[in-house]
């Protein structure tokens, strides 16, 4: 089985330019998820995708960062414009439900860099 | 809310030498516990989970956990070390009827040889 996919693996900007980054969850999961992973920290909870519709929303800071699943398959993550305090990994997760003993399964993540 | 406090950031243990890594949690509704490691530059893979029934969970690669209900803690323990193990090791509790994760700061875990 294969396992969640992201993309770009890297990724440095300047500040205030913008970014996108890719994810490709298991087949068959209704349920996305994407952290922030500061250094020196846990994974932080950005925003829950069911299916294509946002379930949970309210720690991304909706000024600069936006998500999509429009097809209720793969995501997106954009930030627009990007600030230094940005930097972090950026990691995305699925699993079959959303409830529950829903164990999530992770993939390698973005590392990205503001300058 | 849900909270989960790892109460060391850093544990450095010689090969072959037993190691527990605490975690505390705080919650108001009932809870799902996890353990999960991070090697270097790499996504996060479960080690373990309680869900209910019996307190002692065991998981991958040796590693074990025993849920406290009345102490709130979840604690990793495993009787041997190997250098593999060396890692980042996250708790994570969810409770909230939208499954989400709440994740500590981390141990990370350095094993000497």
């Amino acid at each position: 089985e294969a396992g969640v996919a992201q993309s770009p693996r890297y990724k440095i900007i300047e500040k205030r330019q913008s970014v996108a980054f890719w994810c490709n969850p298991i087949s068959g999961h209704a349920t996305l998820y994407w952290y922030q992973q500061i250094l020196g920290q846990g994974p932080k909870l950005l925003i829950q995708f069911q299916n294509n519709g946002v379930v949970d929303d309210s720690q991304l800071p909706k000024d600069r960062f936006s998500a999509e699943r429009l097809k209720g398959v793969d995501s997106t993550l954009k930030i627009q414009p990007a600030k230094l305090e940005d930097s972090a990994v950026y990691l995305c997760a699925s699993s079959f439900r959303s409830w529950g003993n829903n164990e999530q399964f992770f993939g390698p993540g973005t590392r990205l860099t503001v300058l | 809310a849900q909270s989960v406090t790892q109460l060391d950031s850093q544990v450095p243990v010689f090969e072959e030498a037993p190691v527990e890594l605490r975690c505390n949690y705080s919650s108001s509704v009932s809870v799902y516990l996890f353990w999960y490691v991070q090697y270097p530059n790499q996504g996060l893979q479960l080690l373990l989970k309680y869900l209910s029934g019996s307190t002692l969970v065991k998981g991958i690669n040796g590693f074990e956990a025993e849920f406290n209900k009345s102490q709130t803690s979840f604690h990793l323990r495993k009787p041997s070390v190997h250098i593999s193990d060396t890692a980042e090791y996250f708790c994570a509790v969810s409770g909230g009827s939208q499954g989400n994760l709440i994740f500590g700061k981390g141990t990370k875990l350095s094993v000497k040889p």
